[in-house]
């Protein structure tokens, strides 16, 4: 079946970077945009950006640019999220999300991985 | 940046209630409008898409409705299993943006 499975939690210091991989199985990698939205504790969900796997090409959203950077391997049909200059704000649940058809940059998202804590405390 | 307002931010109601959630933007988005549910501790999960249509398996007491920047999503008759945050987003271009979501409750 379609699946999107992500690397583990994370604890990080401040200042340091995280990077979070997501693994997509079930469908032709190439043939979907892939996003990420972090959702903080008790807070709402937020656009990260988005990476073309076809072509490796990326949209970010403005609060997060030149801190994010995502890539993909095609190899292993899997995203890579990295964000540095961590600091206490960034702690979050980090989601990959696959969008409905392929067919526009930015969709709904039907297909979501299953979460990445990722923790920044001193 | 499009900026995306739901309300009410939380309501009780109860089971076989008609629920209303209303999501307005601040600038026209034709009908790139779709509903997400996330149950605590859960995945988001699509409800409607395009601003009207049910994604697969969505229960039919789901609707959705609305164009350019007014939206609404309906629960015909609010079950126990509902209870959940819903968010709206926005997609017709980057960046994408949600709601600040709305918080169903049973009474």
């Amino acid at each position: 079946q379609v699946q999107l499975v992500q690397s583990g939690a994370e604890v990080k210091k401040p200042g340091a970077s995280v990077k979070v991989s997501c693994k997509a199985s079930g469908y032709t990698f190439t043939s979907y945009y892939m996003h990420w939205v972090r959702q903080a504790p008790g807070q709402g969900l937020e656009w990260m950006g988005i990476i073309n796997p076809s072509g490796g090409s990326t949209s970010y959203a403005q609060k997060f640019q030149g801190r994010v950077t995502m890539t993909r391997d095609t190899s292993t049909s899997t995203v890579y999220m990295e964000l540095s200059s961590l600091r206490s704000e960034d702690t979050a649940v980090y989601y990959c999300a696959r969008d409905v058809c392929g067919c526009r940059e930015t969709d709904a998202f039907d297909i979501w991985g299953q979460g990445t804590m990722v923790t920044v405390s001193s | 940046d499009i900026q995306m307002t739901q309300s009410p931010s939380s309501l009780s109601a109860s089971v076989g209630d008609r629920v209303t959630i209303t999501c307005r933007a601040s600038q026209g988005i034709s009908n790139y409008l779709a509903w997400y549910q996330q149950k605590p501790g859960k995945v988001p999960k699509l409800l409607i898409y395009a601003a009207s249509t049910l994604q697969s398996g969505v229960p039919s007491r789901f609707s959705g409705s609305g164009s350019g920047t007014d939206f609404t999503l309906t629960i015909s008759s609010l079950q126990p299993e509902d209870v959940a945050t819903y968010y709206c987003q926005k997609y017709n271009s980057a960046p994408v943006t949600f709601g600040q979501g709305t918080k169903v409750e049973i009474k």
